[in-house]
């Protein structure tokens, strides 16, 4: 079975520019969440998708958005990119049934370097 | 707002040793869940044990186990006969049980891990 998959894997980008990363769920997963980990620092919380509508938003600016698709695949946008942007942006499916949660699936992610 | 720390930023163990790793959060929910990730040079984060807060039972999954102390808010995790595959990051991070639907995990700054010969 795959797992959560990322594109791309690496990307470099100009200051100013917007960037649209990729991410697919485990088959059957329904929930899809976006996090941004700074070198050194743990994941922070950007958004979470499930059953495409936004359920979740973190403390990050309106240049960041996101939405996910009839197949439950989701995209991250982040506009006029900014240095402190760079980061690796992982992507992370759940099976959320009803209260039960299973669990997260992490991808690999997508490491962006704004220069 | 839920925090978590991790007040080790660099531990080292020899292999076959036993190490633990700390952690301390600080909610004032009831209900929640918190998990140990590792994270190795390829960047995705594992999972690597699991605990609910209502149970008394500390979790175990082979080598790794956790001492949970609900009142101290304290979730350690101890790594036994220690194998070099255990080297990378660890974090230690936090859930509310609350709608199901949305399960925002929040993040330790993590511990580095090495395993020497």
């Amino acid at each position: 079975d795959a797992g959560v998959t990322q594109s791309p894997t690496h990307l470099i980008k100009t200051r100013g520019q917007h960037v649209t990363l990729r991410c697919s769920p485990i088959s059957g997963h329904k929930s899809v969440s976006w996090y941004q980990q700074v070198l050194g620092q743990g994941p922070q919380f950007i958004f979470q998708y499930y059953e495409k509508e936004e359920r979740g938003r973190g403390n990050f600016p309106d240049r960041f958005s996101a939405r996910q698709f009839p197949n439950y695949s989701s995209e991250l946008n982040v506009n006029a990119l900014l240095l402190g942007d760079s980061a690796l942006y992982l992507c992370a499916s759940s099976a959320a049934r009803g209260s039960k949660w299973d669990g997260y699936t992490f991808g690999s992610g997508t490491r962006l370097t704004v220069v | 707002a839920q925090t978590v720390t991790q007040s080790q930023p660099e531990m080292s163990v020899q292999e076959a040793e036993t190490v633990t790793l700390s952690c301390t959060y600080d909610t004032s929910e009831s209900d929640y869940y918190l998990f140990w990730y590792k994270q190795p040079p390829s960047r995705q984060m594992i999972l690597v044990i699991r605990q609910e807060a209502y149970k008394q039972q500390n979790a175990t999954e082979n080598r790794f186990s956790v001492n949970f102390q609900k009142a101290a808010k304290s979730f350690s995790l101890k790594i036994s006969d220690s194998q070099l595959g255990d080297a990378a990051m660890y974090f230690c991070a936090y859930r509310r049980e609350n709608t199901g639907t949305a399960s925002k995990l929040t993040f330790g700054t993590g511990t580095r891990l090495q395993v020497t010969l």
